[in-house]
């Protein structure tokens, strides 16, 4: 597609459930990047792929929270046992390489409610 | 550790006019890049505009434009002929070259009267 894509758009869960996110970054974009951004605040970075590998895991909270990018395109953010806590809306952006000349493209996010 | 901090969390102004969002940082970098992304009701994030700390003449893009004090550590944007498709969250960034961490400030919501 044009530009990163991500599913689903809203995602209502129940705490102590198992949610998975999808993002699909822009074609040719080797760089993935996961932020998190809770109410009333500005995004926090997560996790960063290069390709297929995790790059830098630093900013996931726990280890109730996992990514993968199995074959270097389409990224799933995993998160186990949900709590609370959690509810945030999940960003995804991409960019060509390392983002060297700084900008990111972002997705429109997924909205993680867990009552 | 980097900061950003962007200490108005709502602005209104009227159509047409100008108005300026103010953001500081805090870094012991010489070098460093900041961004002003813009977030409408989509969420999707969108660059706005992008400074390189090494360059001392001030970035602009058609009726945006930044204020970049280096030796006060702040990045002020400046939008002129404010239009209604200007109303949404903006977000300052900072991201050190080579790395790939935005920090990001706490955003101002700004809305464009008709």
């Amino acid at each position: 597609g044009a530009g990163v894509s991500q599913t689903p758009s809203n995602k209502v869960t129940e705490k102590g459930k198992y949610v998975e996110l999808r993002c699909d970054p822009i074609s040719g974009h080797t760089a993935l990047y996961w932020y998190r951004q809770s109410l009333g605040q500005g995004p926090e970075f997560l996790i960063y792929f290069q390709g297929t590998g995790a790059a830098d895991d630093s900013g996931l909270p726990n280890d109730r929270f996992f990514a993968v990018r199995p074959e270097g395109s389409v990224s799933t953010l995993k998160i186990q046992r949900t709590e609370r806590g959690d509810s945030a809306v999940y960003l995804c952006a991409s960019s060509q390489g390392q983002a060297n000349t700084g900008e990111l493209f972002f997705g429109e996010g997924s909205r993680l409610t867990v009552l | 550790a980097q900061t950003v901090t962007q200490s108005q969390p709502e602005m209104s102004v009227q159509e047409a006019e100008t108005v300026t969002l103010s953001c500081t940082y805090d870094t012991s970098e010489s070098n460093y890049y900041l961004f002003w992304y813009k977030q409408p009701p989509s969420r999707q994030m969108i660059l706005v505009i992008r400074q390189e700390a090494y360059k001392q003449q001030n970035a602009t893009e058609n009726r945006f434009s930044v204020n970049f004090q280096k030796a006060a550590k702040s990045f002020s944007l400046k939008i002129s002929d404010s239009q209604l498709g200007d109303t949404a969250m903006y977000f300052c960034a900072f991201m050190r070259p080579g790395t790939y961490k935005y920090i990001f400030g706490t955003g101002t919501r700004l809305k464009v009267l008709a």
